[in-house]
């Protein structure tokens, strides 16, 4: 049981380009989410899943799409990063239901837009 | 949207002390308040939740109180170790599922 795992780590990209962060669970969550971190902000919610097939926007969306095709998968695509997409992306899942709301995160993604 | 704010952003604390952190919420509606314990360059790891049906509850060292009249919550570290040195977040949610965090507070146990 790997839990929540995160692809690259680590990851540089150039002003316009574009790229997926991948995130994936092995513990059947139906909840999936994404947050950014960035100093003396805590993290902020850009995407969600409550399931396959589901996605909402969360309070920081814009620049960011995702998708959810299966239970386990729910990867983040910059459509043309900008600098202020510098930051450190995690990736969180957890059961989707009244007194289940643990979420547990991945061990994150460091991305740096030059 | 839901506010949360954590007090201090940094506390440092002689190793056997207690530490406490201190979060307020705006949202009347949230009903759960987890808190995460982040080392340098991992992710936020569960450490102790609470949901608004409890006012109290303990997991070996930690503690967490809820005052749902004052909208805020705390976290109390007794008998303090190096291990406990990182940053901690509170978070609130709702019934929809999204945490709102708080910015965060860097603890620093000093041997």
């Amino acid at each position: 049981n790997a839990g929540v795992t995160q692809t690259p780590k680590f990851q540089v990209l150039k002003t316009g380009q574009s790229m997926t962060l991948q995130c994936a669970q092995d513990m059947n969550h139906e909840y999936m989410s994404w947050y950014r971190q960035d100093p003396g902000m805590g993290l902020r919610l850009i995407h969600y899943s409550v399931g396959a097939g589901i996605t909402d926007q969360g309070e920081v969306p814009n620049g960011y799409n995702v998708s959810r095709s299966t239970t386990e998968d729910f990867p983040l695509r910059l459509l043309s990063a900008a600098p202020s997409q510098t930051s450190v992306y995690f990736c969180a899942s957890g059961r989707h239901g009244t007194g289940q709301e643990t979420q547990y995160f991945g061990p994150g993604t460091r991305l740096l837009v030059l | 949207g839901e506010n949360v704010e954590q007090h201090p952003s940094t506390l440092s604390v002689q190793e056997g002390d207690s530490a406490v952190i201190k979060c307020t919420y705006s949202d009347s509606a949230s009903n759960y308040f987890p808190w995460y314990k982040q080392e340098l360059g991992k992710g936020p790891q569960l450490i102790i939740d609470i949901r608004s049906n409890v006012g109290e509850k303990k997991d070996q060292r930690i503690a967490v109180t809820l005052n749902k009249t004052a909208k805020h919550f705390s976290l109390h570290i007794t008998e303090t170790q190096p291990e406990d040195s990182a940053v901690y977040f509170c978070a609130a949610s709702s019934n929809d599922y999204k945490l709102s965090f708080g910015a965060g507070t860097t603890v620093t146990v000093r041997a």
